[in-house]
């Protein structure tokens, strides 16, 4: 059973663009929202994260805007620049057996064109 | 920290042999999670560790696969016998509050 589902599962822009990416969940418990980007022969390295207590957080040009009632958060990259041509993987955890247990997202392939 | 170190990067390998993947985690990270991804399911995840013991295993596809802990500093997955649908790359990752990834193994089982 998916938790957490994304998208668009690819997404193309052009240079200065603000690619959006959607994420909705199921399960009321999460209590932490993480972004990870994922490059080409890499891992997944966490991005930017939310609480669901938040609205809006940002960092740099990477805002994530967090809907708790409508139970979806979504990824904003304003200016995009090509080096953020990656997938990003929306995920949403929940304290649990003594950690944060992660459900991940389908994953967004990202390709910003110069 | 180098981070989570995982070898080999690249492995191809024969249905029917027995593939190890190996993973370093961070010093100091309580919980180590094996994940295998692929196109078709995304990121799963297969077992994860605590203190050096597994804790939840139910993410492992079948009897084939296997992970052990030694000691805080090494985990291995292994798969025996591998099949063709085993190829995925494969994620180490440690946490102690956030999860790090590793650089991943792409499986190739021809």
């Amino acid at each position: 059973q998916q938790q957490v589902k994304q998208s668009p599962q690819s997404l193309i822009v052009q240079k200065g663009g603000i690619p959006i990416i959607n994420c909705a969940y199921e399960n009321t418990a999460f209590d932490y929202f993480p972004w990870y980007q994922q490059f080409p022969g890499k891992g997944p390295a966490l991005l930017i994260a939310i609480r669901p207590d938040v609205s809006e957080k940002k960092e740099g040009r990477f805002t994530i805007s967090f809907n708790k009632s409508a139970k979806q958060f979504s990824l904003h990259i304003m200016d995009s620049q090509p080096g953020d041509s990656a997938t990003y993987f929306c995920a949403a955890s929940i304290f649990a057996g003594g950690y944060q247990k992660v459900t991940f997202g389908t994953g967004t392939k990202l390709q910003v064109i110069p | 920290d180098a981070g989570v170190i995982q070898s080999p990067r690249h492995e191809v390998t024969e249905m029917g042999q027995e593939v190890t993947l190996r993973c370093k985690p961070i010093s100091g990270h309580d919980y180590l999670f094996w994940y295998r991804q692929t196109m078709m399911r995304g990121l799963e995840l297969l077992i994860y560790f605590n203190n050096n013991v597994p804790i939840d295993d139910s993410g492992m596809p079948e009897d084939r696969f296997s992970a052990k802990m030694p000691n805080a500093s090494f985990s291995t997955l292994k798969i025996q016998p591998s099949e063709p649908r085993d190829s995925a790359v494969y994620f180490c990752a440690s946490s102690g509050h956030e999860q790090f990834f590793g650089p991943g193994t792409r499986l190739t089982v021809l």
